[in-house]
């Protein structure tokens, strides 16, 4: 069964800073990945989705981007940091065999 | 424009009773329904996934129902317990190119000793 590896687990970062947050999968080949944003008490946002290698979708117009290098690698990203940006990130990825989708344990991100 | 809609948006009951967390959806053509459980600060749990033939699945003291026809679906909880505090999100994806699952805003459940 797949894996999902987040990382960092939380990061306070000020206003103005990169971010960078990493993601990877275990246990499967070719999955599609996304990237979602859920603020306190609220739904899952759809950041990014990509279906292959360098293969990214922008669900919401934002200030971060996504990057795939590899197979099962998943990159959120930003250049500068706005405070609306503090959430909590999850990374997930779809079996399409089996039409379940897996999520990681999560990054708490707070924008100070 | 595919929707789901999960009621109610948060419940409260006593440890060992019962409850039923209600789920629509628009979505179309419909593929598969999917239960989560999502504790706080945590990323969600699978708990079910049903489709298009299926009309109840469990898992546990977890039973989801599903009707196509009238496109809902219920979690029931039996003899509820404190570590069932969480939130419960149904998701609904659609068969053919779309890769986007539907989410609904999911109920919150806190279950009082």
């Amino acid at each position: 069964s797949q894996t999902i590896h987040q990382w960092p687990a939380t990061l306070v970062q000020p206003v103005g800073s990169p971010l960078s947050l990493e993601c990877t999968v275990e246990g499967t080949s070719n999955p599609n990945l996304y990237w979602y944003r859920q603020a306190a008490g609220r739904g899952l946002q759809l950041l990014f989705y990509s279906v292959g290698i360098g293969q990214i979708s922008s669900e919401v117009p934002q200030n971060l981007s996504a990057s795939r290098p590899q197979d099962r690698q998943f990159i959120l990203s930003s250049k500068k940091l706005l405070l609306s940006d503090s959430g909590f990130y999850l990374c997930a990825c779809l079996n399409l065999a089996g039409g379940e989708q897996f999520f990681g344990p999560g990054t708490r991100l707070t924008v100070l | 424009k595919n929707q789901v809609e999960q009621s109610p948006q948060s419940l409260i009951i006593l440890e060992g009773k019962n409850c039923t967390l209600q789920c629509n959806y628009t979505v179309s053509p419909f593929s598969n329904l999917r239960w989560y459980k999502q504790d706080t600060g945590r990323g969600p749990v699978s708990l079910t996934i049903m489709t298009f033939s299926e009309n109840t699945k469990s898992n546990g003291r977890y039973t989801a129902t599903l009707d196509a026809d009238t496109k809902q679906s219920s979690l029931h909880i039996t003899a509820s317990q404190l570590s069932d505090s969480a939130s419960y999100i149904c998701v609904v994806s659609a068969r053919g190119g779309s890769y986007i699952p539907t989410f609904g805003r999911g109920t919150s459940l806190i279950v009082h000793p």
